[in-house]
């Protein structure tokens, strides 16, 4: 167990719709990263907050967004779903924002299928 | 902007050696990570080289050449257990301080009995 949180495990929507993914993470981690995980794709990086702000942004699309709150919990919003946003999203945890020596730890992850 | 490069698919068997390469290339390089993922789960951390060097942890070792961007995983007395993808991940430096980990798309090693 890592000691990454991600809700819900699974969600299954329509086109056109909007969902929120969430991610608590590991006690004392600063810092969240969202990855997104299609079947043929590697994981890909969409952004990380550090204490409540975003540090930098991957290939996130502009129909995404997402927020780290003041207990540090994050959300991923996702809207105007399309078919080829289904895959895995992926929170995941470090300590702080930078620094060699602090892996990420991964949640479990979500498993998105739009419709 | 970081290009990472790792075979698609390798099989060994059960009790022998596997070696898996990463070749990567990137600005403000800050670390080279292994992570194991099995099938529909979550990638676990497995090691970390920022020195050139041999890093060893148990049955799994690491290697670091960053004047040629190389890194490899060297697995030991393969199990069954260790079949899944393992990716290679470079830490980049970016602009504000911010720390990005990019991941190769995995090699799906297949362990035979």
């Amino acid at each position: 167990d890592s000691g990454v949180t991600q809700t819900p495990k699974h969600l299954i929507t329509a086109t056109g719709q909007r969902v929120t993914l969430r991610c608590s993470p590991r006690s004392g981690d600063l810092s969240v990263y969202w990855y997104q995980q299609s079947l043929d794709q590697g994981l890909q990086f969409l952004i990380q907050y550090y204490n409540g702000e975003e540090r930098a942004k991957g290939n996130i699309l502009e129909r995404f967004s997402a927020q780290q709150f003041p207990d540090l919990h994050s959300e991923l919003n996702l809207s105007s779903l399309e078919l080829g946003d289904s895959a895995l999203y992926f929170c995941a945890s470090s300590v702080n924002r930078m620094g060699p020596d602090s892996p990420l730890h991964f949640g479990n992850g979500t498993r998105l299928t739009v419709t | 902007g970081q290009n990472i490069d790792q075979p698609t698919e390798m099989t060994a068997t059960e009790g022998a050696i596997v070696q898996i390469n990463c070749t990567y290339q990137t600005s403000g390089f800050n670390g080279l990570f292994w992570y194991q993922q099995h099938a529909g789960e979550a990638p676990t951390f497995l090691s970390y080289n920022v020195l050139d060097g041999l890093e060893e942890k148990g049955r799994f070792s690491s290697f670091l050449s960053r004047s040629k961007g190389y890194s490899y995983l060297l697995l030991k007395e393969l199990q069954m257990k260790d079949s899944a993808s393992y990716l290679c991940a470079a830490g980049e430096i970016s602009s504000g301080s911010a720390r990005q980990l990019t991941f190769g798309s995995g090699t799906q090693l297949t362990v035979l009995p």
